[in-house]
């Protein structure tokens, strides 16, 4: 069974940029690569999605190698609100022609002062 | 526009009891899911319905049952509930299905507690 791998932690300090990478060996052709935060006691919230190359958006930019096994999501000049869990999120097509939503374990960030 | 609703916002239940979580959403999707995070975890998909009268399992549907009651509606029941089912229970929804690269709106959560 596929699954992303992520960082378990970072750290980093206000105004560096940040980033984050997840592996997904084993992406289908037809899967895009999805990028959430989640602060405590909230619901997941979208940041950014794309399927290959560069995505970019007011908030980050998503990084997409030619082969797709992997995806970098890059926070620019972080701030403190920026301290969150940061997960990943990929299709899994299954022996069985099923498919799967399959979460990252999640990053933890913390941001410094 | 209130997007996605759960209830109860938490629930005790003792085992062997059963509840249904409802999840609604006002925002025309098609597809919704069923997800369990337990503590310091990340999210787990539990059944997904990728349209309305449609649903199917994800990685985690032993001892959960859904119904999309409609195009709004998606619940949740806990025939048995047992103490491996504490955790918190996010309802999602997409317009289409997610796999495919359309952004899902997440409710607050309920937050189970099996004794």
């Amino acid at each position: 069974l596929a699954k992303t791998t992520q960082p378990i932690s970072m750290d980093s300090y206000e105004g560096q940029e940040v980033n984050i990478t997840c592996s997904h060996n084993n992406i289908a052709t037809n899967d895009y690569i999805t990028w959430y935060q989640q602060f405590p006691s909230q619901g997941p919230r979208f940041i950014i999605q794309g399927y290959k190359t560069k995505v970019t958006n007011e908030v980050a930019s998503l990084f997409i190698p030619a082969d797709r096994k992997s995806s970098t999501l890059s926070l620019p000049r972080v701030s403190l609100s920026d301290t969150a869990v940061y997960y990943c999120l990929v299709g899994d097509f299954r022996m069985d022609s099923s498919y799967k939503l399959i979460f990252g374990s999640g990053t933890r960030l913390l941001v410094r002062p | 526009n209130a997007g996605v609703t759960q209830t109860p916002k938490f629930q005790v239940l003792k085992t062997g009891q059963s509840m249904t979580l409802q999840c609604a959403q006002d925002m025309n999707h098609n597809s919704m899911y069923w997800y369990r995070q337990d503590p310091g975890m990340g999210l787990r998909l539990i059944y997904y319905s990728a349209s309305e009268g449609t649903t199917d399992k994800g990685e985690v549907p032993n001892g959960y049952n859904v119904s999309r009651l409609n195009k709004r509606e998606f619940s949740l029941r806990l025939e048995s509930a047992a103490p491996s089912q504490t955790s918190v229970y996010f309802c999602a929804s997409s317009e289409g299905t997610a796999d495919v690269g359309y952004e899902q709106y997440f409710g607050p959560g309920t937050r189970l507690t099996v004794t």
